[in-house]
């Protein structure tokens, strides 16, 4: 099925590092959805962007939706362990309400 | 509130048979939705379902199918199950049929096919 290009695939960090991953397509969105996944849970919402050009922040978490409405990125800043798990892009089609989701970018934190 | 909830949470089949998932939503919630997730593929939409009538269908095999009852539970059945089908399965629910952004997921129905 059609999906993201999420980048990168995985991530291995020190803790207290900044963390920066991105999502493109070669379609317009109107929403962009970032989420977390922990092991053996469901995703949960992380951050909605509903605007070109909109940045927002969920306290260390900062997401900005593009100004071509095409690609979407968020930066996690001095990670900590509870950051490790699989964040996954979805991008909402201007045309209908179904979700298209990246492959997901996981995060592992070196000890 | 109880969160949504999937059973079973593990299964095992072989191939060819059939198998049922269920998933209550969160009490309220009229719409469920259903995902495939594999390693490295992200979820695929499988369909979705509001007030017992499918809305949204995505692009799988008719051998995927699911229902809604009156009460929001949802149903999805898979039948002649290829190894192919071994997946991590996810339902999410939210309160109406538009607002993607408000829905929640479950913890999930691991299938595994031998």
């Amino acid at each position: 099925g059609q999906q993201l290009n999420q980048s990168p695939q995985s991530m291995f960090i020190q803790e207290g590092e900044d963390v920066s991953m991105n999502c493109t397509s070669s379609s317009i969105f109107n929403t962009w959805l970032w989420y977390k996944q922990d092991p053996g849970e469901g995703p949960v919402l992380l951050i909605a962007l509903y605007k070109a050009g909109e940045l927002t922040s969920n306290g260390r978490l900062t997401a900005q939706f593009g100004i071509t409405r095409k690609d979407s990125f968020l930066n996690i800043s001095a990670s900590i362990p509870s950051d490790v798990g699989i964040y996954f892009c979805a991008g909402q089609l201007d045309s209908n309400y179904q979700l298209i989701w990246g492959a997901g970018t996981k995060l592992i934190i070196k000890p | 509130k109880a969160g949504v909830t999937q059973t079973p949470r593990y299964l095992i089949k072989t191939r060819g048979q059939q198998v049922t998932l269920s998933c209550s939503p969160i009490s309220g919630h009229r719409s469920v939705s259903w995902y495939q997730q594999t390693p490295g593929q992200g979820l695929q939409f499988l369909f979705e379902y509001f007030s017992e009538t499918q809305r949204n269908k995505g692009n799988f095999p008719g051998r995927f199918s699911g229902r809604q009852f009156s009460n929001s539970r949802s149903e999805m059945n898979v039948s002649t199950l290829e190894l192919g089908d071994s997946a991590l399965y996810l339902c999410a629910s939210r309160p109406g049929s538009i607002g993607v952004d408000t829905q929640y997921f479950g913890p999930g129905t691991r299938l595994t096919v031998l």
